[in-house]
């Protein structure tokens, strides 16, 4: 069962911020949310992730709903470099849910000049 | 650091050939996974280790066996290569199986049976 839900595609202009949501009303207390990219068929590369707190580093922001349901990864400036498939996953804590990991089919994000 | 490191980069197999895909990692990590990725999908996880010596199966693990003789090494064995088994094969690690560690992804192997 997906634990996740992204929207297949969406499209963004160069320069602007890109908002990519995800649901996850299933998350329980003790699960993280993770954001990945995946540039053409390289590896998946991490970005952010978050508990309960809105995280920002040098790539990206994350804010997380308050009843945790729901998130959005924030490209402040994307940039062509950022067309890419993003992937919002849930890791638990501990347990089956912190090593078995699921993807989805992610966000096919297209950064438009 | 070189991270994690995967080879073959690339692969042809016949049909019923064996092979193993190695990963190797320098991060001292704990966790180490195999991935796979057919086109237009997600990753879906085949086999995990939580440490040396601790092995177990993952969403699809059938045609595929792993072992964990060291930290460092995660190796991948196709015992017999189906055409169903052409992919790109991603491994990954992190510091523990924890949720709080970050999962860190080799460059892929791609992986063709004919």
């Amino acid at each position: 069962d997906a634990k996740t839900t992204q929207p297949t595609s969406m499209d963004c202009a160069e320069g602007r911020a890109a908002n990519l949501p995800c649901n996850h009303s299933t998350i329980s207390g003790n699960e993280y949310v993770y954001w990945y990219r995946q540039i053409h068929s390289q590896g998946p590369q991490y970005i952010i992730h978050g508990l309960k707190n809105n995280e920002t580093n040098e790539m990206a922001s994350l804010i997380i709903t308050e009843d945790r349901k729901s998130s959005t990864l924030i490209l402040p400036h994307a940039t062509l470099r950022d067309t890419a498939v993003y992937y919002c996953i849930v890791r638990a804590l501990s347990g089956a849910g912190s090593y078995q990991l699921t993807f989805g089919k992610g966000t096919k994000l297209s950064v438009i000049p | 650091n070189a991270g994690v490191t995967q080879t073959p980069k690339f692969q042809v197999l016949k049909t019923g050939q064996s092979m193993t895909l190695q990963c190797a990692q320098d991060m001292n990590h704990e966790y180490m996974s195999w991935y796979r990725q057919d086109p237009g999908m997600g990753l879906r996880l085949i086999h995990y280790s939580v440490g040396a010596g601790i092995t177990d199966q993952g969403e699809v693990p059938n045609g595929y066996n792993v072992s964990r003789s060291t930290t460092e090494d995660f190796p991948l064995r196709l015992l017999s290569a189906a055409p169903s088994q052409t992919s790109v094969y991603f491994c990954a690690s992190s510091p523990g199986s924890s949720g709080a560690n970050v999962l860190t992804f080799g460059a892929g192997s791609r992986l063709t049976v004919l």
